[in-house]
């Protein structure tokens, strides 16, 4: 498994300000993704970190909205953009671990309010 | 595209009485499947997985799983609840198409909130 930290681990925020979440990892890894959980709702996949390219961005995430980082194998950063109430949700980072195919760890959540 | 259905949102037991979880999934060839445990305020634990071979798995804290391909399902069970079973439960699916564009990525259900009762 892999130890996940993310950073600020929940914040509020103003409507029109930029927020960027930082996720750190305790091991190399070979995929990074960035989840986002609605209240109430299910985690919907925004996109996939690549390391030094950008994100692969899934249908209805752009990243203008959510630019991504990615600078080495153990770090990446989301940051959510013009900020609206609507963005206000749960933020998870994910990794897939070397040694463990296809299994996706998750971090403990960037919990968002937006007002 | 792949879908996960968790026709329960809501399931009440009391403590140490048996427990079903029900997933139903949609993928075109047999896919990865994950059972995630979310507690108030954390993050989500993995419970247990499925990539191939014996069908029934076993997985943390007393809880297994049963892949049945001809139901599509991948129901979640414990023999005997504890009060601190009490989480919201996520059945998700991975494709299995590596190296694909869809390499990785999970699909989730809704979830289902578990109360126990004690």
């Amino acid at each position: 498994s892999a130890v996940i930290s993310q950073k600020p681990s929940r914040d509020i925020c103003q409507r029109g300000t930029s927020l960027t979440i930082q996720c750190q990892v305790d091991s190399q890894v070979t995929m990074m993704f960035w989840y986002r959980q609605q209240p109430g709702q299910s985690l919907t996949l925004i996109a996939t970190a690549n390391q030094g390219s950008e994100a692969t961005y899934e249908s209805g995430f752009v990243i203008d909205k959510f630019p991504i980082s990615r600078p080495n194998l153990t770090f990446s950063t989301l940051t959510v953009s013009n900020m609206s109430p609507e963005d206000s949700s749960i933020y998870l980072c994910s990794v897939v671990t070397s040694g463990e195919r296809e299994t996706q760890y998750f971090g403990p959540g960037t919990r968002l309010l937006v007002l | 595209a792949q879908s996960v259905t968790q026709p329960d949102i809501h399931i009440t037991v009391s403590e140490g009485a048996s427990l079903e979880l029900r997933c139903n999934y949609s993928y075109g060839a047999t896919p990865y499947l994950f059972w995630y445990v979310q507690s108030p305020g954390q993050g989500l634990q993995l419970l247990l997985k499925y990539f191939s071979g014996d069908t029934l798995v076993q997985g943390i804290k007393g809880f297994e799983a049963e892949f049945k391909r001809s139901q599509s399902s991948f129901n979640l069970r414990k023999p005997s609840v504890h009060w601190s079973d009490a989480a919201e439960y996520f059945c998700a699916v991975g494709a299995t198409g590596g190296g694909g564009t869809s390499y990785g990525k999970l699909t989730f259900g809704q979830g289902t909130i578990l109360t126990v009762h004690p």
